[in-house]
Order: C-alpha cells, then structure tokens, then sequence
C-alpha cells in the first residue's frame, strides 16, 4: 500500500529553527509537495521537489531524498503566524497526490 | 482576483437527503479535484477529472458523483447524505495533471449531517 509518513504535532520557539519530516511508501514518483494549512482555511502550496537535494525558498527549504524515501521541510527565523498545519503529499505513478495526516505546528513566544 | 469559488460555506444536511457542493474555478485549469478531510486523517481524492468531459474515481468515491461540463465548474452531489459524510470538502484545480505547481484549493465546505 502506499503511505505518507509525518509527525502528528511539534512544538517550537518563535525565532527558532524548526525541521518537519516526511517519509513515503509510494508506487512510483512524480515529485513531492509541502503545504501550509491554516486553522479553518485551505490548503497553500509552499514547495515542490522532484530532484534529490535543498530547494530554498525564503525562510522556508524543503529536501528530498528519492532513495530513502524521505523529506523534510526546514522553517527557519520562527514566527507566530507559522503556527498551521504542514501537509506533505507525493504524486505517484497516476500523477495523483497521495497525502499525510499533515504535521500541526504550535510556535511559542 | 482568479481562484476557486466553492460553495456553500457550510451546511446542516439531513440524512437522506441530496445536496450539490458546488466549485467554480476561473484560471482555465484542465485537471480538477474534489478531496475530503477529516480530523487526523490526511486529504482524501473523492473524485477527480483531468479535462472537460471526463472524470474519474478517486479513494473515496462511494454516495458521491461528479461532472464535468465545461472547464469552469466542477459540482460534487452527494445522493442520499449518510453522517459518514460529515467532512470539510475543498475542491482543487491545477493546470495539468502534472502538477508542477501544485493545487489550488478552495476555501471548502464544512457539511454536517444529522
């Protein structure tokens, strides 16, 4: 089956550094996706990784490595309004997104 | 400014009853999505359709149905509401079925069926 690994929820300081992880089960790979959620809101894109290595964007980078099967998204310089949901999703084969359970992500002062 | 217009906002529904969850997109995207999302679950493809004219069964496609008549609107019906159904609902469009750059969703519907 195919499976999309995250944490349920983390905690971090407002100014921090944060790492969120993701690892997949998928059949077959067309790129991986990173998302912010907020509270009641939908869903925004953050970042895409196809190839191996960091993709910096801002204050946000995501990786990816394709033969472990593994993903992270990196936040840095924390602030409050962080505080959201981080979805991780991979396309496979079908070029459909399988999704996490998405990460919650509490930012205290 | 250019999005996905979906509605209603949100809804008590009867069990038994029908209702069309209605999404309307105006950035002439080809592949379009309706996704479920439940608490500790992640998002779930209900149904899908990569162009006007054909659509396709996702993970979770049973109690609804969907067309596709033009490139604009994409309107999910649920036939007869079980509570089951009780989710936020957030439909979905992007360019091609490559998503490159990602999806764009909607701001969802909250149903509630009693």
């Amino acid at each position: 089956g195919q499976s999309i690994d995250q944490p349920t929820e983390m905690t971090a300081t407002e100014g921090a550094i944060v790492q969120i992880n993701c690892t997949y089960q998928t059949s077959g790979f067309n790129g991986l996706f990173w998302y912010q959620q907020h509270a009641g809101e939908a869903p925004t894109f953050l970042s895409y990784n196809v190839l191996d290595g960091l993709e910096e964007k801002g204050r946000f980078s995501s990786f990816l490595s394709r033969s472990k099967g593994y993903s992270y998204l990196l936040l840095k310089e924390l602030q409050m309004k962080d505080s959201a949901s981080y979805l991780c999703a991979v396309t496979d084969s079908n070029y459909q997104l399988i999704w996490g359970a998405g990460t919650k992500l509490i930012i205290k002062p | 400014t250019a999005g996905i217009t979906q509605a209603p906002t949100s809804q008590i529904l009867a069990a038994g009853r029908s209702m069309t969850l209605r999404c309307t997109q105006d950035m002439r995207h080809n592949a379009m999505y309706w996704y479920r999302q439940d608490l500790g679950l992640g998002l779930r493809l209900i149904h899908y359709s990569n162009t006007a004219g054909t659509t396709g069964k996702g993970e979770v496609p049973d109690g609804y149905s969907v067309s596709r008549a033009n490139t604009d609107d994409f309107p999910l019906t649920l036939a007869s509401a079980v509570p089951s159904q009780t989710s936020v609902y957030f439909c979905a469009s992007s360019d091609s079925i490559v998503p490159n750059y990602g999806y764009t969703f909607g701001s969802g519907t909250r149903l509630t069926v009693v």
